[in-house]
């Protein structure tokens, strides 16, 4: 089975810099996909990046990067230019693509709570 | 606008009692799931269900019953089975091809009275 781990239950970041939060897996598949879900105040879960395993390119989208590590298993998400409305739980997530059964399910970390500082 | 619609967004059990969390998808997607969420900790999934009239149990699906009679709703039942059902409960729903990113309603807060 696989397993998704967050090492920071808590990050902050000063308005305007840069975050990075980590996020390792482990699997025994060599095709996968990988997510981060951002979950503010609201508790809405909303899709932040995403990324295929087979993709050698880091995705990114706007503000939002990641650096996927395919051998070390790890998959961290940078963020820019904070802003306030930044402040959330940040997930991370795994999913197989294997098209049977729970394979279909995501695998979710614990979860790093993010504060941006004005 | 399409999306996921999770009602009521509070709910109250009694001892014993069943209750029914609602989850209806517009996306036309053929798969959905429900989620639970304890405080500080990530989402655990307790039954997915891939097209109409077929569904699995999750990670930790003792105490609960769902049902997928149309391909836009999933409804949840907490049942009196579940002994420990505070929790936030999220559904989501997907397609079934590439990258199937799921897509989340706003949750439901299930408290015991």
């Amino acid at each position: 089975a696989q397993t998704v781990t967050q090492s920071q239950p808590e990050m902050s970041v000063q308005e305007a810099e840069t975050v990075t939060l980590s996020c390792t897996y482990d699997t025994s598949e060599s095709d996968y996909y990988l997510f981060w879900y951002k979950q503010p105040p609201s508790r809405q879960m909303i899709l932040v990046i995403r990324q295929e395993a087979y993709k050698q390119q880091n995705a990114t989208e706007n503000r939002f990067s990641v650096n996927f590590q395919k051998a070390a298993k790890s998959f961290s998400l940078k963020i820019s230019d904070s802003q306030l409305g930044d402040a959330a739980m940040y997930f991370c997530a795994y999913r197989s693509t294997i098209s049977s059964g729970s394979a279909r399910q995501l695998t979710f970390g614990s979860g790093t709570q993010l504060t941006v500082l004005p | 606008d399409g999306g996921i619609t999770q009602s009521p967004k509070y709910l109250f059990r009694k001892e014993g009692q069943n209750v029914t969390l609602s989850c209806e998808q517009n996306l036309n997607h053929d798969a959905m799931y429900w989620y639970r969420q304890d405080p500080g900790q990530g989402l655990r999934l307790i039954y997915y269900s891939q097209i109409v009239n077929d569904f699995q149990k999750g990670d930790i699906a003792e105490g609960y019953s769902v049902s997928r009679e149309k391909k836009e709703s999933f409804p949840l039942t907490v049942t009196s089975a579940q002994k420990n059902p505070t929790a936030f409960y999220l559904c989501a729903s997907s397609t079934t091809r590439g990258i199937v990113a799921q897509h989340f309603g706003d949750g439901t807060r299930l408290s015991i009275l």
